[in-house]
């Protein structure tokens, strides 16, 4: 069984705080996935990432997939009230049916 | 990106009753979705994988007879939580893939009384 390691679990930052999140696992993915969800809402898809070493950019996030491919960083800098949500990241291990293995979530609060 | 639509969004019943979610793809035609259940605060819990056309793949500790999943074409699948209790109650999301992304519905809000 694939297990993804995310961590922190739970954040609360000031506006205008840089943090990161992490997503570590012991098994290679082909793909990685990162999430954002809202209370009440499904998960919105931010950024995917495939190819080892991959950063991708997204306004003020930045993501960043390992040259294994088996862990991922979410960077977020200068924060914003606006930010705050459940973080989940999610690794696709190639399968025919595209299952995803998700972290536990990191619960993102920035306070004004 | 894709969108997928789940109806209803909120239902309210009565315990031992049945309930039906239903779970769209709405502008492409998804081989599988999948069908999660999330608690407050926590991560989503993959309870079935479901392929059109073909019986769904539950995952372990899920009652298939409880949680009966239908996927009767590539753009709606559906499920029914039946007998509902109130341990029950919980949110659902599906997702539907396109490639190699999921794409998630806004989920379901099961409350049952």
């Amino acid at each position: 069984t694939q297990l993804l390691e995310q961590s922190p679990q739970f954040l609360s930052i000031q506006e205008g705080e840089n943090l990161t999140v992490y997503c570590n696992s012991s098994s290679v993915f082909s793909s990685l996935q990162w999430y954002r969800q809202e209370p009440g809402e499904g998960p919105v898809l931010l950024v995917t990432v495939v190819t080892g070493g991959e950063v991708k950019k997204l306004k003020r996030l930045t993501f960043q997939f390992g040259d294994a491919r088996k862990d991922s960083s979410l960077h977020i800098t200068a924060a914003q009230p606006g930010d705050t949500g459940l973080y989940l990241c999610a690794g696709d291990s190639g399968g025919s049916n595209y299952k995803l293995t998700f972290g536990k979530g990191t619960l993102l609060t920035v306070n004004p | 990106g894709a969108v997928v639509s789940q109806h209803p969004s909120r239902v309210i019943c009565k315990s031992g009753t049945s309930v039906k979610i239903e779970c769209r793809s709405l502008d492409f035609q998804a081989t599988t979705m999948f069908w999660y259940r999330q608690f407050p605060k926590q991560s989503l819990m993959l309870m079935a994988t479901s392929n059109e056309g073909s019986k769904a793949t539950y995952e372990q500790g899920v009652e298939k007879d409880k949680f009966l999943i239908n996927h009767a074409s590539l753009t709606l699948s559906t499920l029914t939580v039946t007998s509902a209790h109130p341990e029950d109650s919980s949110f659902y999301i599906c997702s539907a893939s396109s490639v190699y992304e999921q794409y998630f519905g806004p989920g379901t809000r099961l409350t049952v009384t």
